[in-house]
Order: C-alpha cells, then sequence, then structure tokens
C-alpha cells in the first residue's frame, strides 16, 4: 500500500515570497491533516479535512495560509505572503474516520520550508 | 489548552531498557499515542492505550498510564541502534485532535 505523498520535499524561499505544497493520501483515507513542526517541538495540526469539507481550522493562521482539498483526495496549503517564522516542516497525515484503530493516522515525509 | 510535556533526551546502551516519559494536562482525552520521527522521515505511530486502561505490552514496548498523576510512559526492552530516533506523546484521538509533546530524542549508544 503507497504511503501519503508529499512535494516538494524541500523549499527554501525569501520573506513576503508565496509557497504551497502538496498532499496526496492514503487511497480510500477520507481524513486528512497538515501539520506545522517547528525545529523542536512537536506537530501542531493546521487543519483538517473530512472528504473535501474542513472540520477544524481553528489554528490555521488564516490571514496568509489557505488551505483546500478539491474532489476529496490531493490537498494544497498555500502560504501568502510568507514570514521568517514560517519555517519549519509542514506534515500531511490521512487517516479512516473511526476510533484509534481506524483512525491511525499516517503521516508523509514533510516539506521542509526555510524562509530567508 | 492541552499541554504535554516531555523530556527532552535520553541516552542508553544498546541491550538496555529505555524509559520515555509524558505528563499532560487535559484528562478527558481518549487515547494516548506514542509516535517515533526518524530523521527526514514523517512520524510512525508505535502503540496506543485506551484512557481507561493502565497498561499495555506489544512485544518489546510496554505502555503504563497512571490517570491521577496525567503521567504516560513508554518502556522499549532491549533497545537497539536502530531505536534511536525522537519519540513524541500525544493526546485526543477519536474525535478529538491530537496534541503532541515536545518529543524526546533517544540516542542509543553500542
Amino acid at each position: 500500500e503507497a504511503g501519503v505523498a508529499q512535494s516538494p520535499r524541500y523549499k527554501i524561499i525569501e520573506k513576503r515570497q508565496s509557497v504551497a505544497f502538496w498532499c496526496n493520501p492514503i487511497s480510500g483515507h477520507a481524513t486528512l491533516y497538515w501539520y506545522q513542526q517547528i525545529l523542536g517541538q512537536g506537530p501542531k495540526l493546521l487543519i483538517q479535512f473530512q472528504n473535501n469539507g474542513v472540520v477544524d481550522d481553528s489554528q490555521l493562521p488564516k490571514d496568509r495560509f489557505s488551505a483546500e482539498r478539491l474532489k476529496g483526495v490531493d490537498s494544497t496549503l498555500k502560504i501568502q505572503p510568507a514570514k521568517l517564522e514560517d519555517s519549519a516542516v509542514y506534515l500531511c497525515a490521512s487517516s479512516l474516520p473511526g476510533g484509534p484503530s481506524t483512525d491511525t493516522q499516517y503521516f508523509g515525509p514533510g516539506t521542509r520550508l526555510t524562509v530567508l | 489548552g492541552e499541554d504535554v510535556e516531555q523530556s527532552l533526551f535520553l541516552s542508553v546502551r544498546e541491550g538496555d531498557s529505555s524509559v520515555i516519559n509524558c505528563t499532560y494536562t487535559d484528562s478527558s482525552s481518549t487515547y494516548l499515542y506514542w509516535y517515533k520521527q526518524e530523521p527526514g522521515a514523517g512520524l510512525q505511530l508505535l502503540t496506543y492505550i485506551f484512557s481507561n486502561m493502565d497498561m499495555k505490552q506489544d512485544q518489546r514496548l510496554t505502555v503504563l498510564l497512571n490517570k491521577k498523576d496525567k503521567h504516560l510512559s513508554l518502556r522499549i526492552a532491549d533497545t537497539q541502534t536502530g531505536d534511536s530516533a525522537i519519540y513524541f506523546c500525544a493526546t485526543g484521538g477519536g474525535f478529538q485532535k491530537l496534541v503532541f509533546g515536545t518529543g524526546t530524542r533517544l540516542l542509543v549508544s553500542p
């Protein structure tokens, strides 16, 4: 079974530029998550989708971050404009909905963003 | 909001047991998880425990939960160099979002 795919793996941009990340979840997984992991910290949930609807975006900085999941499969996360403090690894995860045995979140390798 | 704390670093010798500790504040968490993160990789679920359990054993892994003290631990028996990684505890699950700790870097020396 193919895992969660993310691209690009690395991205370096200057502040005030825009950047987009792409995620392809495991086939059949209805729930998709985007996390931000700042160096030395645990991942923090940015947004959760159930199919193509948003379940939780309470920690998404909506003035600069946006995310969409068209057709309930792939998802993109965009930052516009980027700030220095956005430097982090952006992790995508997917899961089947339900209790923990079916709600296990499978993580992609992440995109490491450096903002100069 | 929920706060999950872990010690930053643990160093052990190969063959010894490792114990990684975690404390949390939200007693309403349904499940508690341990994830492993290797360099350049995403997080891998190691094990989880339901909040009404005290202990769970899974091969070399033993999870202990003390709900009164809001303390979770992960014991790795016969630790190997391949176990070197960052270990995260997380609370939530089910319909609750996951809240991760700061991570404990485990270094296993030969």
